[in-house]
């Protein structure tokens, strides 16, 4: 399976700054997937990032929130916009052979919002 | 309905034991079907996927119901590693899109 890198790890912010996490994938992959797993709460996707066109936020995520890149087929960030307490999360960046293939997950971004 | 369901547990068994975990789910064009396991704030990996008739890896048993439209998961002879969150997954016949479960919680105690 691909070898996905995710940065930063973790990180603390005040309330109202934005923050970019990178996702690098070892491969070429057309899919990536960024998804936010709250505290006891199962991974809920929000967006999913095509090379060479937009997003595709899934419902109660908008692009000014959450702006994403896919420069190529390797690499995609997900910035995390305003940010305020709410937003204090695991964020994990995912791809996918599709078909029947399995999704695998970058290590995931843990994000305090103070 | 929730479209992937577990018990959320936590199921707390002493080591060695055997246990079971269920989900079910409500899109009958679910074609991949998959269970992860989760440490606490760490990401999910893949801990094997589910075929029609059935699979095992080591202590592990995967079956899939079609007909009820659920999945099960047996862990045997339970190890304090075990310990953690499995999470069902459902994906629909020519989706890159799956669905996750909430998972559940496993506790081994010595």
């Amino acid at each position: 399976s691909a070898v996905i890198s995710q940065k930063p790890s973790r990180d603390i912010c005040q309330r109202g700054t934005s923050l970019t996490i990178q996702c690098q994938v070892d491969s070429q992959v057309t899919m990536m997937f960024w998804y936010r797993q709250q505290p006891g709460q199962s991974l809920t996707l929000i967006a999913t990032a095509n090379q060479g066109s937009e997003a595709t936020y899934e419902s109660g995520f908008v692009i000014d929130k959450f702006p994403i890149s896919r420069p190529n087929l390797t690499f995609s960030t997900l910035t995390v916009s305003n940010m305020s307490p709410e937003d204090s999360s695991i964020y994990l960046c995912s791809v996918s052979g599709g078909g029947n293939q399995p999704q695998h997950f970058g290590d995931g971004t843990r994000l305090s919002i103070l | 309905r929730k479209e992937v369901e577990q018990d959320p547990g936590p199921f707390n068994v002493p080591e060695g034991a055997t246990v079971a975990f269920n989900c079910t789910y409500s899109n009958s064009a679910s074609q991949s079907f998959f269970w992860y396991r989760q440490d606490c704030r760490k990401e999910p990996k893949l801990l094997m996927s589910v075929y029609s008739s059935g699979n095992e890896d080591g202590r592990f048993t995967a079956q899939l119901n079609r007909a009820s439209q659920y999945i099960s998961l047996l862990i045997r002879d339970s190890k304090l590693s075990d310990s953690a969150t499995y999470l069902c997954v459902v994906k629909p016949g020519g989706s890159y899109i799956p669905t996750f479960g909430r998972g559940t919680s496993l506790i081994v105690h010595p």
